[in-house]
């Protein structure tokens, strides 16, 4: 069964700053990946996605995330935050046809004026 | 379109009451899914539905139920509320088994107590 791991709970960046915010996964085969935003008493949007061919895959919102396949690993960038993409986001993988997502626990990101 | 709605917003339960949580989409998608999310547990998949008269349970379907006489409906049922429920419920949809790109509804957040 695959599953998602979001190392940090929760992280603070300054406005302006570069953002970087991690997810690994495991699965058997290949995954589709996505990164989602959920802002605060909000349903989820989703940011990007990641099926097959070029690892960089550009967002919505100024986003991009990276597939590393050797890392298992689909982390999302940004690279000048603003104090409106403070939010939680969460990374999930896909597999069985859209019958099985699985979530992470989700990233906390605050921006400091 | 209005995409996914979902009613109530907000409930507060006593337990061993029972509601039916509502989610429409007007998108004419075959897939919808029911979510809850708790606290620093990212979302976990309650039910899922892959056509009207067509469903089938996720990670956690403990004492819920739902039904799919539409394709557009997907309600959620508890029959006897516990504390261990109370959480924010997301309805989600998606096109059919291969487009994966899922759409969330605003949420519905219950209390229990």
């Amino acid at each position: 069964a695959q599953s998602v791991t979001q190392p940090d709970i929760h992280i603070t960046v300054s406005e302006g700053a570069s953002l970087e915010l991690r997810c690994n996964y495991s699965y058997g085969a290949t995954p589709y990946l996505f990164w989602y935003v959920q802002s605060p008493g909000q349903g989820l949007q989703l940011l990007l996605k990641y099926f097959s061919g070029d690892t960089l895959v550009q967002g919505i919102k100024g986003f991009e995330a990276e597939f590393k396949r050797s890392q298992s690993s689909f982390n999302l960038r940004k690279p000048s935050v603003h104090w409106s993409d403070a939010a939680e986001y969460f990374c999930a993988v896909g597999a069985n046809y859209g019958q099985n997502f699985v979530f992470g626990p989700g990233t906390r990101l605050s921006v400091l004026p | 379109n209005a995409g996914v709605t979902q009613t109530p917003k907000f409930r507060i339960l006593k337990i061993g009451q029972s509601m039916t949580l509502q989610c429409t989409q007007d998108m004419n998608h075959n897939y919808m899914y029911w979510y809850r999310q708790d606290p620093g547990m990212g979302l976990k998949l309650i039910y899922y539905s892959v056509g009207a008269g067509i469903t089938d349970k996720g990670e956690v379907p403990n004492g819920y139920n739902v039904s799919r006489s539409t394709t557009e409906d997907f309600p959620l049922r508890l029959e006897l509320a516990a504390p261990s429920q109370t959480s924010v419920y997301f309805c989600a949809s998606t096109r059919d088994r291969y487009s994966y790109e899922q759409y969330f509804g605003p949420g519905t957040r219950l209390t229990v107590t």
